[in-house]
């Protein structure tokens, strides 16, 4: 199993440009979510999903879109790029059937770079 | 406010010298405290979890203790290894909030040959 996979590893946008970070999991997890980390801070909540069809936002949402069409594969939409928006970003996924007991597994990560 | 608190930032050692990170937690009830380890530029993994009633969890060289009455859990690391240099978070999941986590900002670790 390859577990929890994010693409790309590296970008670098200009404010104002748009784009998606991939998240895939073969794990057959109901609950998914994307992570952001800064330096000197715990991993922040953006958004998060506990099946198809179905997404809540976290405690970060401003400036992000998901969606999760099927179990596999939640994407993260960034619309509008802003320096403020460089980080690291993670998905994560676990069993949704422990509510949050369950213990996560992440991805790689994506390094994004907003100029 | 839930928070976890973790100390120190970070920790230098020697290889095959003892060490003890701490992470205080105001977030409470809570189910469950995993500690997880964050190698540079990889995700986080699972080292251990504990419910709130349980005291303390192994897990090779790695052993967790929790103290609910001072809410505070530790995380002791014996006979370390070059391969211990990493970000080691503590993280809470509060009983309410559903699928919230509450991740502490990480000791950096790094061992020295």
């Amino acid at each position: 199993n390859a577990g929890v996979t994010q693409t790309p590893k590296f970008q670098v946008l200009k404010t104002g440009q748009s784009m998606t970070l991939q998240c895939a999991q073969d794990m057959n997890h109901e609950y998914m979510s994307w992570y952001r980390q800064d330096p000197g801070m715990g991993l922040r909540l953006i958004h998060y999903s506990v099946g198809a069809g179905i997404t809540d936002q976290g405690e970060v949402p401003n400036g992000y879109n998901v969606s999760r069409s099927t179990t596999e594969d939640f994407p993260l939409r960034l619309l509008s790029a802003a320096p403020s928006q460089t980080s690291v970003y993670f998905c994560a996924s676990s069993y949704a059937r422990l509510a949050n007991t369950g213990e996560l597994f992440f991805g790689e990560g994506s390094r994004l770079t907003v100029l | 406010k839930n928070q976890v608190e973790q100390s120190p930032q970070s920790l230098i050692i020697l290889e095959g010298k003892n060490c003890t990170l701490q992470c205080n937690y105001t977030v409470s009830p809570f189910s469950n405290l995993r500690w997880y380890k964050q190698d540079t530029g990889r995700g986080p993994v699972s080292l251990t979890i504990m419910t709130f009633s349980e005291n303390t969890k192994s897990n090779g060289r790695y052993t967790a203790t929790l103290d609910a009455d001072t809410k505070q859990s530790s995380l002791h690391i014996t006979a370390s290894q070059l391969s211990d240099s990493a970000s080691y978070i503590c993280v809470v999941s509060p009983t309410s909030g559903t699928y919230k986590y509450i991740f502490g900002t990480g000791t950096r670790l790094k061992v020295l040959a």
